[in-house]
């Protein structure tokens, strides 16, 4: 049974490039949270898809977008990157909006310089 | 405002000695609260989850207790393990659904 699986594990961008992060949520799990965790912090949520609409959005600017496939996948953009971006991006799955337990991936650790 | 914290940001115990970490928070009325584990690196593993109306939860060498009036959670891990140590996370939910709110995590190292 396949977890949560992200790509790419690790990148590195400069200021004002874009970057897309992926997720594959874990087998029968409909629902999508993106986290961001800068070091030494906690998860700061980002937003939620389900039934591929963004239902629930954190305290981040709209440089920060995503979208949720047909098949659960999702996507994180970030345009116009700024050096405060850089931390690790975690995608979450669960199976329904309302269920407790999140299935956290890997990670995606994002550089900008 | 609206806080989350966990008492310290390291804990150092020894092996076979009990864990204690501790999450206050102010200005929530969370429907429930969750505990991670995270190694470096690595991404959040769900290890417990307490709803308001518990007052405590067990799962193997793992205690978690809820007080709603102290607005305090109390993670315990009993005899302790070097394999124990990690960074763990308490996160609430104001209801089910929404978005979890961590704290910063309290980082523990176990000595054998």
């Amino acid at each position: 049974d396949a977890g949560v699986t992200q790509s790419p594990t690790h990148l590195i961008k400069t200021r004002g490039q874009q970057v897309t992060l992926r997720c594959s949520p874990k087998s029968g799990h409909d629902t999508v949270s993106w986290y961001q965790q800068a070091l030494g912090q906690g998860p700061q949520f980002i937003f939620q898809y389900y039934e591929e609409e963004e239902r629930q959005r954190g305290n981040f600017p709209d440089r920060f977008s995503g979208h949720q496939f047909p098949n659960y996948s999702s996507e994180l953009n970030v345009n116009a990157l700024l050096l405060g971006d850089s931390a690790l991006y975690l995608c979450a799955s669960s199976l329904g909006r309302h269920s407790g337990e999140l299935f956290f991936g890997e990670g995606s650790r994002l550089t900008v310089l | 405002s609206q806080k989350i914290e966990q008492n310290s940001e390291a804990l150092n115990i020894q092996e076979g000695k009990t864990a204690t970490l501790t999450c206050n928070y102010t200005n929530y009325s969370p429907a429930y609260l969750q505990w991670y584990r995270q190694d470096p690196g690595r991404g959040p593993v769900f290890l417990l989850l307490i709803r308001e109306n518990e007052k405590e939860k067990r799962k193997e060498r793992l205690k978690v207790t809820f007080d709603t009036t102290l607005k305090q959670s109390l993670f315990h891990i009993t005899a302790s393990q070097p394999a124990d140590s990690a960074t763990y996370l308490c996160a609430l939910d104001r209801q089910a659904g929404t978005a979890l709110i961590f704290g910063k995590g309290t980082t523990l190292s176990v000595s054998s």
